[in-house]
């Protein structure tokens, strides 16, 4: 139990162009799901946490524009990178969690390449 | 604000030696979580090990303990008989319980690469 999936797993894509990440919790319902970019051999950093039904909440630095967030069902979650740059290439990674439970669930992350 | 260090970015053992990663945190909260995580290079979050702050004993999972000073503040990771399937990164997380169900962010640590040598 516990599954959670991302779609794409990686991802090639054009500067100038938009992203769209899926986060899916398969057999839960998600009343939170977080968004996390890790670079290469660093640590996970978190970008925004969202509540089903309600806007993200976006942490300090994270550009609430470009790294767009929606969480429209209880099982999925979306991050959108719009007018995506060299610089947004990075692995992302997105968690859930069940109600009362104080676990994470992680999905596998996405790696996205911006050329 | 929540702190967790992990001070050794590189660790390397032989294949069957048992390997401690050290993990201090920082907190004013009483009530919180302490985590560890794998992420092999595939980059999957692997969940290993869960401390609770009340907890008494010390979590054990398999080959993996939790050795939990809440004293020292830390709480390292000891792997006993290591494979070499355990090479891979491994954080140390913490996570503050706000009260009811109300859970504070994941805070991670730097992480440690741990190579295991045949």
């Amino acid at each position: 139990g516990a599954v959670v999936s991302q779609h794409p797993s990686w991802v090639i894509c054009k500067s100038g162009t938009s992203v769209k990440i899926e986060c899916r919790s398969l057999d839960f319902q998600a009343t939170t799901m977080f968004w996390y970019r890790q670079f290469p051999k660093q640590s996970l950093m978190l970008m925004a946490t969202s509540n089903e039904g309600s806007k993200a909440t976006y942490e300090q630095g994270v550009e609430k524009d470009k790294f767009l967030i929606n969480h429209a069902s209880l099982t999925l979650s979306t991050l959108t990178v719009t007018s995506a740059h060299p610089e947004d290439s990075s692995f992302y990674i997105c968690s859930a969690q069940a109600g009362k439970d104080y676990e994470q669930y992680f999905g596998p992350g996405t790696r996205l390449t911006v050329t | 604000a929540q702190k967790i260090t992990q001070t050794q970015p590189g660790m390397f053992v032989q294949e069957k030696e048992a390997v401690t990663l050290d993990c201090t945190y920082d907190t004013s909260d009483q009530s919180y979580g302490l985590f560890w995580y794998k992420q092999p290079s595939s980059g999957e979050m692997i969940f290993l090990i869960y401390q609770g702050s009340y907890d008494e004993q010390n979590a054990t999972e398999g080959r993996y303990s939790l050795n939990f000073q809440k004293a020292r503040k830390s709480a390292n990771l000891v792997i006993s008989a290591s494979q070499l399937g355990d090479s891979a990164m491994y954080f140390c997380a913490m996570r503050v319980h706000a009260g009811g169900t109300s859970y504070g962010k994941l805070t991670f640590g730097q992480g440690t690469i741990l190579t295991v040598h045949p």
